[in-house]
């Protein structure tokens, strides 16, 4: 089992459409939980942490389940300009901050 | 714009080649991740630098190395290239085991 796993999609949205998408992980030790957004051929950049609490910015909510090893990602309300491939990634290993991604999955927001 | 430059940003090399790729952290940063990504895939996290000596290694092998210099930049070189070293070359840096910063990434082709 990977460590880390996304549906990789692609999720074709109509603008204004809420989705959401799901990333699972193995390491019940994981210490912590990030989305990435990645554009094409560009490199990831930090979309949010995503803490036990839950936590919201603008539209985009982040949810972990530590109970069932998933964490989760809401967009609400979609633009065209959140087409793009969306990773997850964890931390296991407190020691350094070393990210183990998931394959991401690929959004399209369409007009 | 993250202040974490790589170079050389796209390169050609035929089987059996060398290859160092370099990065430039970010101002203030003293740790230096390298991460591969294929086509399709997450980043596969490579090594890890931190003030000069290996921090932690992925399942890579040893014709994969690294050096991080006084100045905290750092070099990755591959021997005996591979057509699966194709991929996107990923730098991120980091104070400690703070947040990652990325470079743009250095596009390697192997033919």
């Amino acid at each position: 089992r990977k460590e880390v796993e996304q549906d990789p999609g692609p999720f074709n949205v109509p603008e204004g459409a809420t989705v959401a998408f799901n990333c699972t992980y193995s390491n019940s030790a994981s210490q912590s939980f990030f989305w990435y957004r990645q554009d094409c051929r560009k490199e990831p950049k930090l979309l949010m942490s995503v803490y036990s609490s839950g936590n919201e910015d603008g539209r985009f909510t982040a949810q972990l389940n530590r109970a069932s090893q998933y964490i989760s990602l809401l967009i609400r309300d979609s633009k065209l300009s959140d087409s793009a491939t969306y990773l997850c990634a964890v931390i296991s290993n407190s020691g350094y901050s070393t990210l183990t991604f998931g394959k991401g999955t690929m959004l399209l927001v369409s007009p | 714009e993250t202040g974490v430059t790589q170079s050389p940003t796209h390169l050609i090399k035929t089987r059996g080649q060398q290859v160092t790729l370099r990065c430039s952290s970010q101002s203030g940063h003293n740790t230096v991740s390298w991460y591969q990504q294929a086509l399709g895939q997450g980043p596969q996290f490579i090594f890890q630098y931190y003030r000069e000596e290996e921090n932690g290694r992925g399942n890579f092998p040893p014709r994969f190395s690294g050096l991080q210099f006084p100045n905290y930049s750092s070099e990755l070189n591959v021997n005996a290239l591979e057509l699966d070293d194709s991929a996107l070359y990923l730098c991120a840096s980091s104070f400690g085991t703070g947040e990652l910063f990325f470079g743009e990434g250095s596009r390697l082709t192997v033919l």
